[in-house]
């Protein structure tokens, strides 16, 4: 049974350029989260995710930032004109009832 | 708005002993569910409890076990007989009860080193 799945685990991109990461949720989980942690730092909430609906997306930037999670495929966090503050790990975690599982996470570097 | 506080940002602890992580959290919920993960080096996060609020017995896995002070608002973590293979940064989470707002509340972290 195969965790919660993240790619690519690291991601170098250009200030100005975009960003794609990708989450695949354990089988069975139909709810995604995607959280951001910043060097010594917490993690925090960016947006949940059903299939195909946003649930919620009050912890995710105004500009710049979006999220999908189609009927088919990965959940996807796209990061567009990346800025050197975007540098953080992403963390997706899935969930069932109440517990959820994260995956190992994308460290971003912006350069 | 929930809040969780971890005062400790660092702790250290030899092999073999105990060592007890503080964390409290604000809420004006009556049933939720508490966590303390744990995120070794290789940054992967770590389940390492969980506590829901409406059961009143501290929850124990093997060697971690809680302190669940409901009305202090209180959820410390202890750690017996600490291994080398501890040493991470734990963080002590927040989950509302069922409804839209699902996502963890984490507090800031607990830097936590065993030492040989």
């Amino acid at each position: 049974n195969a965790g919660v799945m993240q790619n690519p685990r690291h991601l170098v991109r250009r200030r100005g350029q975009e960003a794609r990461l990708r989450c695949s949720p354990m089988k069975g989980h139909s709810h995604v989260y995607w959280y951001r942690q910043l060097p010594e730092e917490g993690l925090k909430f960016m947006v949940y995710l059903q299939k195909e609906n946003i649930i919620d997306e009050s912890g995710m930037p105004k500009e710049r930032f979006s999220a999908e999670f189609p009927k088919e495929g990965p959940s996807i966090l796209r990061i567009q004109q990346v800025v050197r503050g975007d540098s953080a790990a992403y963390f997706c975690a899935s969930s069932r009832y109440n517990e959820q599982f994260f995956g190992p996470g994308t460290r971003l570097t912006v350069l | 708005a929930q809040t969780v506080t971890q005062s400790q940002p660092e702790m250290s602890v030899q092999e073999a002993e105990t060592v007890t992580l503080s964390c409290t959290y604000d809420t004006s919920e009556s049933n939720y569910y508490l966590f303390w993960y744990k995120q070794p080096p290789s940054r992967q996060m770590i389940l390492v409890i969980r506590q829901e609020a409406y059961k009143q017995q501290n929850a124990t896995e093997n060697r971690f076990s809680v302190n669940f002070q409901k009305a202090a608002k209180s959820f410390s973590l202890k750690i017996s007989d600490s291994q080398l293979g501890d040493t991470a940064m734990y963080f002590c989470a927040f989950l509302p009860p069922s409804g839209s707002a699902r996502q963890l509340t984490f507090g800031s972290g607990t830097q936590l080193t065993v030492l040989p």
